[in-house]
């Protein structure tokens, strides 16, 4: 079973275009983590969301996470081909590791 | 920016081999990880360090052994290898809180 649901699995879009990718569970957490992780490299910390309906923007990403603090979700404003990756959320384990989601793969075409 | 280093970044290696990846760490970190990625799945962890000395199975099974006995350093042993062992390792490493992980980028692991 899945902890950690992530949608869409692959998204490929144009640059120019938004678009929002989503993670959802049915425990409540402390705390979720977005990473991204580019092809051949290890994820990068984007954002940790730590209050219920709390949001954050990163430049041209806004995260959110839910008012129940079991989802949250990750929209991007005018993708670019930069914005290419694996996004993964995540949420702490008991022994200080990190519990992944299967993430979403962004493609960003020119 | 993160300090963590893996080596080698591509390994092919016969069946059978006994075979060392390194994992090296500048920031002073106490907490060190590894985790598995395979194509298409979630990274998961097979084992973590909380100091020198300190070493405990993640929550993957593997046949997979790892040291600690410098701060710096967290070498994973796989005394012979199989093609079962196919996969990213992934090196990663945090303070005491643990509030960040920073990640290495990663060995991938092609046993033939």
């Amino acid at each position: 079973t899945q902890l950690l649901e992530q949608s869409p699995q692959f998204l490929s879009i144009q640059e120019g275009e938004n678009l929002t990718v989503y993670c959802n569970s049915s425990s409540v957490f402390s705390s979720l983590q977005w990473y991204r992780q580019e092809p051949g490299e290890g994820p990068v910390l984007l954002v940790t969301v730590v209050t219920g309906g709390e949001v954050k923007k990163l430049k041209r990403l806004t995260f959110q996470f839910g008012d129940a603090r079991k989802d949250s979700s990750l929209h991007i404003t005018a993708a670019q081909p930069g914005d290419t990756g694996l996004y993964l959320c995540t949420f702490r384990g008991s022994q200080g590791n990190l519990i992944f989601g299967k993430g979403t793969k962004l493609s960003v075409k020119p | 920016e993160a300090d963590i280093y893996q080596t080698p970044r591509y390994l092919v290696i016969g069946t059978g081999k006994k075979i060392t990846l390194e994992c090296s760490q500048t920031m002073g970190h106490d907490k060190m990880y590894w985790y598995q990625q395979d194509p298409g799945m979630e990274l998961h962890l097979i084992h973590y360090s909380y100091g020198v000395n300190s070493t405990e199975k993640g929550d993957l099974s593997s046949e997979s052994t790892v040291s600690r006995i410098r701060t710096e350093h967290f070498p994973l042993t796989l005394e012979s290898a199989r093609p079962s062992h196919t996969s990213q390792y992934l090196c990663a490493s945090s303070d005491q809180t643990a509030y960040e992980q920073y990640f290495g980028p990663g060995t991938r692991l092609t046993v033939t």
